[in-house]
């Protein structure tokens, strides 16, 4: 069936350096890919997505990268910040739904 | 242009009774999704529906659980005779076009249901 894997589970980096969140999804035809952010007691927002016909789409400080042959895609968060510190989610769209990963648990130390 | 809204943001319940957890798409949006998130865990899809109909229930139990998007009014999902392992977030979530289709999903801020 379709699945998200997402990692790691948690992430501690120190005000200033990058963050790195890697995802892999098994629906080869599953051709967008959103990233939510949620922070405690939030819905989930997104905040950055891609599409299969791109390979990197950045967004100030977020980029997103995908490789649809090896079906991977990362979040990267460049000069982390204090209220970067949330979950993130990726997603690969599947029939009708989103195939959500576990979530990263994301701490900037200041 | 009001998001997506949720009602209650919090429910108890003790066990043996019902949920009712109502959700009002964005304005124009005719495509709802229903998500349940585990404490800690990430987000499982349940339902998508489109008005007066459900398309796709297949993360949804058999039993207890039922879902519909009436032509007039919010979508509601139900959840019968409730037992702890309810408790969880509830998110709805909704879209202008049809699912998956590269296209986003705005998500309401959720119903916290507790099963005592």
């Amino acid at each position: 069936g379709e699945n998200v894997e997402q990692h790691p589970s948690t992430l501690s980096v120190q005000e200033g350096d990058s963050a790195v969140i890697k995802c892999t999804y098994s629906d080869s035809a599953s051709n967008y890919f959103p990233w939510y952010k949620q922070e405690l007691g939030k819905r989930p927002q997104l905040i950055i997505d891609i599409r299969s016909n791109v390979g990197e789409k950045k967004d100030q400080r977020i980029a997103v990268t995908l490789n649809k042959t090896a079906k991977h895609f990362s979040l990267h968060i460049t000069e982390t910040q204090p209220e970067d510190s949330a979950v993130y989610f990726c997603a690969a769209e599947g029939t009708y739904k989103y195939i959500f990963g576990t979530g990263t648990r994301l701490k900037v130390l200041a | 242009n009001a998001g997506v809204m949720q009602n209650p943001r919090h429910l108890v319940r003790r066990r043996g009774q019902e949920a009712r957890l109502r959700c009002s798409p964005m304005k124009g949006h005719s495509h709802v999704y229903w998500y349940r998130q585990l404490p800690e865990e990430g987000l499982k899809f349940m339902v998508y529906l489109q008005k007066e109909n459900i398309i796709d229930e297949s993360g949804m139990p058999k039993e207890r659980f039922s879902a519909e998007f009436p032509k007039e009014g919010p979508s509601i999902l139900r959840i019968q005779q409730v037992v702890r392992g309810d408790s969880a977030a509830y998110f709805c979530a909704s879209s202008l076009l049809a699912g998956g289709s590269y296209n986003e999903q705005f998500f309401g801020p959720g119903t916290r249901l507790t099963v005592l």
